[in-house]
């Protein structure tokens, strides 16, 4: 059962245009999510985060956006660049106390700036 | 800062034959994670250290996995015998903290291809 679920696995997007990441989840004790970027051979970046009590954090040209009565968040980038083209994973987290969590990821949505 | 050192990078084996894969976590991060993430897919959490403690290994296959991080630095990720489906990318990463006070860092992976 996917718990963090992208939907889109690939999304082509003009340089300059914005680019939005989806990213859907199911269970209802996430209260943290993070965006990752990879590109080939390399290991995931972290790239932004959300606390579940907000509904939006922005760095530069990076916001994240969260509902959580839709279980929702996506990434956006504006504008686009022909570097951030990469797979970005949205992952969430999820505690259980005692210092426990849960850190689940998506399949991850492969972006492509065409310049 | 050195980041997340890990080895080898590519691995080629025969079935039913053991391997081994090392990380380096960053300077100082008590947290360290292994990974494996499967073609088309996120990374999945295999094990998770505090220090020397393996804190959460729920998803660590015992029967052929093994993992040690003595001293609680470095970390060993065996397996024994691997089989066709370990072919994967095993992913090190480490943390100051827990993930939401500081996000992980990613080493480049491994590369494992069983024959």
């Amino acid at each position: 059962d996917q718990q963090v679920k992208q939907n889109s696995p690939s999304l082509s997007v003009q340089e300059g245009r914005i680019s939005i990441l989806n990213c859907d989840y199911t269970n209802s004790m996430f209260d943290y999510f993070l965006w990752y970027k990879k590109y080939p051979a390399e290991g995931p970046t972290f790239l932004i985060s959300i606390s579940s009590i907000k509904d939006k954090n922005e760095d530069g040209r990076f916001t994240v956006f969260l509902n959580k009565s839709a279980k929702h968040l996506s990434l956006h980038i504006v504008p686009s660049q022909p570097g951030d083209s990469a797979v970005y994973f949205c992952a969430a987290i999820a505690y259980s106390g005692a210092g426990s969590y849960q850190l689940t990821f998506g399949k991850g949505t492969k972006l492509s700036v065409i310049p | 800062e050195a980041g997340v050192v890990q080895s080898p990078r590519y691995k080629i084996i025969e079935k039913k034959q053991p391997v081994a894969f090392w990380c380096n976590p960053i300077s100082g991060h008590n947290t360290l994670y292994w990974y494996r993430q499967n073609l088309g897919q996120g990374p999945e959490l295999l094990i998770r250290y505090e220090n020397e403690e393996a804190v959460d290994d729920s998803q660590l296959p015992k029967d052929r996995f093994s993992a040690e991080r003595l001293k609680g630095v470095d970390s060993t990720l065996k397996i024994q015998p691997a089989e066709l489906g370990d072919s994967a990318v095993y992913l090190c990463a480490s943390s100051f903290q827990g993930p939401s006070q500081e996000t992980q860092y990613f080493g480049p992976g491994t590369r494992l291809l069983v024959l």
